[in-house]
């Protein structure tokens, strides 16, 4: 299996659950990102690890809870969502260069979330 | 501040026709652009990169994109357009880290048979 893998393709959940989002990249990138895509907004960067460490965090409320236990998988923890939550959930994955070359981006196919 | 963009919302084109898929930019320094696509149901994919070099840089699926300097523009193009091309396209713009992108808020394309 090749490229970025995201686990479950579609997920409702009540505002009081917890759910968690899987992210799997089979490229050998050393860099990975959520982004929360919602209608008529711009894509949203939430998080960003690099070497497995965190280092963005864009403002995201806390309900929202990244982890990222190795290179290859990322995970979003998530608990007490809001209705206006319901998004598409985006993993994407890159390659950082420390010189400085900048590479694309990879995206899964997404998650689509309803918070009902 | 890094930022792109996209001013038109929707792009109907016929098919066999070209199309142009419109981006302007404001960036510090040298800028490196990107175009991405996003089919339904889909996550996004990358088209192509300028990072140096030409002005005219060539991509996937038969697209192109022009750098033009002195318009701060990267409009994307192809020389006709197919019905499979109906997608929604992002110009997109490395942040303050390399490692961090901005994202345009996207131009619906449709190609009509």
């Amino acid at each position: 299996e090749t490229g970025v893998t995201q686990t479950p393709r579609h997920l409702v959940m009540g505002m009081t659950n917890k759910k968690s989002l899987k992210c799997e990249q089979h490229l050998g990138h050393n860099a990975m990102y959520w982004y929360k895509q919602s209608a008529k907004k711009p894509l949203e960067l939430m998080f960003v690890y690099n070497f497995k460490e965190q280092t963005e965090n864009n403002s995201v409320p806390s309900r929202f809870s990244p982890e990222c236990p190795n290179s290859s998988h990322l995970f979003l923890h998530l608990h007490t969502l809001q209705p206006e939550d319901s998004a598409l959930y985006l993993c994407a994955s890159s390659q950082f260069d420390l010189q400085g070359d900048t590479e694309p981006l990879h995206f899964g196919n997404g998650t689509r979330l309803t918070v009902t | 501040a890094q930022s792109v963009a996209q001013p038109e919302d929707q792009v109907n084109v016929a098919e066999g026709n070209p199309l142009t898929v419109k981006c302007t930019y404001s960036v510090s320094g040298n800028p490196y652009l990107f175009w991405y696509v996003q089919y339904p149901n889909r996550g996004l994919q990358f088209l192509l990169k300028y990072i140096t070099g030409d002005n005219l840089v060539k991509g996937s699926y038969g697209f192109e994109a022009e750098f033009n300097k002195s318009q701060t523009s990267f409009h994307l193009k192809k020389p006709s357009a197919l019905v499979s091309d109906s997608a929604l396209y992002f110009c997109a713009v490395p942040g303050p880290g390399t490692y961090k992108y901005i994202f345009g808020t996207g131009t619906r394309l449709k190609v009509l048979a």
